[in-house]
């Protein structure tokens, strides 16, 4: 399947700092990426749509401040979480649909688990 | 409200046994169903997919069931490996989403004992 490349995969940061997040599709161009976050013991969660060259879609409840979101080229997608705070400490996952491999399945990262001391 | 619901946490499985991890769904524009696996500390790996004019897709151990009319799908894993020990997550796609993100059921973690 197609791969889909994700660093860091573990961030300790302190509180108040910013962390980017990025998400790179290896060998395939996406034009649309998500972020996921996922709490201990939850489903994965939607965030955000992340459109080449365009605004990110937020879900609702999440602050798109808080939560950048870049999609600058065909390959690369990233996340700032700005000013992090505890409540942030989580496991962000990021992935891209290809469009060559069928319009519905989408490939993971390995995901990022940030901890906000 | 949780559209794609996976309500046993958790199964046990003996090796060599089937598994059966079950998923009901309530959104009735959802036409299209992926199986993921999950182990700690890694984004989920695509297993298995049905779409809602199937009722039935198998790819070697590996058969999910979808019954439309209950809105509920299975993934049936035979025979079982210490292997397929992880989370398993049920998502849903409905046709007309631009970008299609998936929504994801809470998981069900299957255990397999040797």
């Amino acid at each position: 399947g197609a791969v889909v490349s994700q660093h860091p995969s573990r961030v300790i940061c302190k509180s108040g700092t910013s962390v980017k997040i990025e998400c790179r599709s290896l060998d395939f161009q996406a034009t649309t990426m998500f972020w996921y976050r996922q709490f201990p013991k939850q489903s994965l969660m939607l965030m955000a749509t992340s459109n080449e060259g365009s605004k990110a879609t937020y879900e609702q409840g999440v602050e798109k401040d808080k939560f950048l979101i870049n999609h600058a080229s065909l390959t690369l997608s990233t996340l700032t979480v700005t000013s992090a705070h505890p409540e942030d400490s989580s496991f962000y996952i990021c992935s891209a649909r290809d469009p060559s491999g069928g319009a519905y399945i989408q490939y993971f990262g390995a995901g990022t688990r940030l901890s906000v001391l | 409200d949780q559209q794609v619901k996976q309500n046993s946490p958790s199964l046990s499985v003996q090796e060599g046994r089937i598994s059966i991890l079950n998923c009901d769904y309530t959104n009735s524009m959802f036409d299209y169903f992926l199986w993921y696996k999950k182990y700690p500390a890694e984004g989920p790996t695509f297993l298995i997919s049905i779409s809602s004019i199937k009722d039935k897709n198998e790819d070697g151990r590996f058969t999910v069931f979808l019954n439309k009319s209950a809105k509920h799908l299975s993934l049936h894993i035979v025979p079982s490996q210490p292997g397929d020990s992880a989370v398993y997550f049920c998502a849903a796609s409905a046709i007309d989403q631009a970008g299609t993100a998936l929504i994801f059921g809470k998981g069900t973690t299957l255990s397999v004992s040797s």
